[in-house]
């Protein structure tokens, strides 16, 4: 079975400084996505950012990137320029090629200070 | 264009009622899927519809729980004889084919559901 550990409940950052959320997952397989999405109070999720395992480099998108080290199996995302927008939950997420549902972590609540 | 709509945004009901939560996917999304997300925890699947294949139920937690895609396209999600348990709020998401296997799933609002 597939499992994604968040084992930070919550973090603050000052507005324009960096943060990184870290996130672990576990599987036997080898071709498998990953992700991490953002869910404000609105209740959405929203999808910040994706990583196909089978690519070394490192996903970015703006002020987000990843940083994935497949034999320790870490999937971190590092936020830059922090801002104020950037206060949500934070979700970590997993899927394999052959399974379509997506395994979620419990999450960490960012907090982003003026 | 439109995202995944759902319905009704929050459901107050009393325990032991039947619920009906509806899910609109993206337009031409085949994939659409269920979780539900308790308090201060992470989304838990409970279903996964792709075209006209059977669905995987594997994660619903009880014979309570059903859910049917009329057209390929639209979702309803019934909870008979509510439990307290059963408050959460319950989030869709659609995707494209899983031909695509790499493609993200697209969420709704959700529909926060109180038991009282």
């Amino acid at each position: 079975a597939q499992t994604v550990t968040q084992s930070q409940p919550e973090m603050s950052v000052q507005e324009a400084e960096t943060v990184t959320l870290s996130c672990t997952y576990d599987t036997s397989e080898s071709n498998y996505y990953l992700f991490w999405y953002k869910q404000p109070p609105s209740r959405q999720m929203i999808l910040v950012i994706r990583q196909e395992a089978y690519k070394q480099q490192n996903a970015t998108e703006n002020r987000f990137s990843v940083n994935f080290q497949k034999a320790a199996k870490s999937f971190s995302l590092k936020i830059s320029d922090s801002q104020l927008g950037d206060t949500a939950m934070y979700f970590c997420a997993f899927k394999t090629g052959a399974n379509s549902k997506l395994t979620f972590g419990k999450g960490i609540t960012l907090s982003v200070r003026p | 264009g439109a995202g995944v709509s759902q319905s009704p945004s929050n459901k107050v009901t009393e325990k032991g009622k039947d619920v009906e939560l509806r899910c609109d996917p993206i337009s031409g999304h085949t994939a659409l899927y269920w979780y539900r997300q308790s308090l201060g925890q992470g989304l838990e699947f409970l279903i996964y519809f792709q075209g006209n294949s059977a669905p995987d139920k594997s994660g619903l937690p009880s014979d309570r729980f059903s859910a049917e895609r009329t057209g390929g396209s639209v979702s309803t999600l019934t909870i008979q004889r509510t439990q307290q348990e059963d408050s959460a709020v319950y989030l869709c998401a659609s995707s494209l084919s899983r031909d695509t296997p790499g493609q993200p799933q697209h969420f709704g609002d959700g529909t926060r559901l109180s038991i009282l």
